[in-house]
């Protein structure tokens, strides 16, 4: 079955220690991407990957890294979690660049106090 | 610069009533459009799709959505939603990357 795998689901963590949440899809995507989702802002993109070892910055980059090593793993990591971080994040990924819809990961729910 | 306008935040609506929510894009060139439906709890699930050809297209659990290109819209419709339909929905854009509106939520009463 095809499917974006983000974990975990839910996160509660204190500020400053580092985090990392994982997503991973079993479609053979070249693009993948992270979106925090906040209420009346919608979903705005933080970092994208065209394929493996090239990444870029999306509209909400700053405190957030991330890596591809592998075409299938995408991971995010937050080197020092701060409170306006909670959010709702999602992973996706595309065939390609332009084209295809996106195909989302359950959502990991991410509360920092 | 890209961007995605949908036009009502939050529209609350009657079991067998008729649902339109609107969408307009500004981007340059070739642009493909989506909608997408976030349940409850859940993750974005692709409702319909637009890249080329007849310009209005049908998507799952009887929705459709008309691309107007004159008018830059994109809007979703629904002859008679159910309770079911309760959900927050985007439109979204891509050509180089996806841009996402800022959402519906749409509540249906019982």
């Amino acid at each position: 079955e095809a499917q974006v795998t983000q974990n975990p689901r839910y996160l509660i963590t204190v500020t400053g220690k580092k985090l990392t949440v994982t997503c991973s899809q079993n479609m053979n995507h070249e693009y993948m991407s992270w979106y925090r989702q906040d209420p009346g802002l919608g979903l705005r993109q933080i970092y994208y990957s065209m394929n493996v070892e090239v990444t870029d910055k999306g509209d909400v980059p700053e405190g957030y890294k991330v890596s591809r090593k592998e075409k299938r793993n995408f991971p995010l990591i937050l080197e020092s979690p701060s409170p306006n971080q909670t959010s709702l994040y999602f992973c996706a990924s595309n065939e390609h660049r332009g084209g295809t819809e996106a195909f989302f990961g359950q959502g990991t729910r991410l509360t920092v106090v | 610069a890209q961007s995605v306008s949908q036009h009502n935040h939050h529209v609350i609506l009657s079991e067998a009533a008729s649902l339109e929510l609107g969408c307009n894009y500004s981007y340059g060139g070739t642009v493909n459009l989506f909608w997408y439906v976030q349940y409850p709890g859940q993750h974005l699930q692709l409702l319909l799709k637009y890249f080329s050809g007849d310009p209005l297209v049908k998507g799952i659990k009887g929705f459709e959505a008309e691309f107007i290109k004159s008018k830059f819209s994109f809007n979703l419709r629904k002859p008679s939603v159910q309770w079911s339909d309760t959900a927050e929905y985007f439109c979204a854009a891509r050509d180089d990357k996806i841009i996402f509106g800022k959402g519906t939520r749409l509540h249906i009463l019982p």
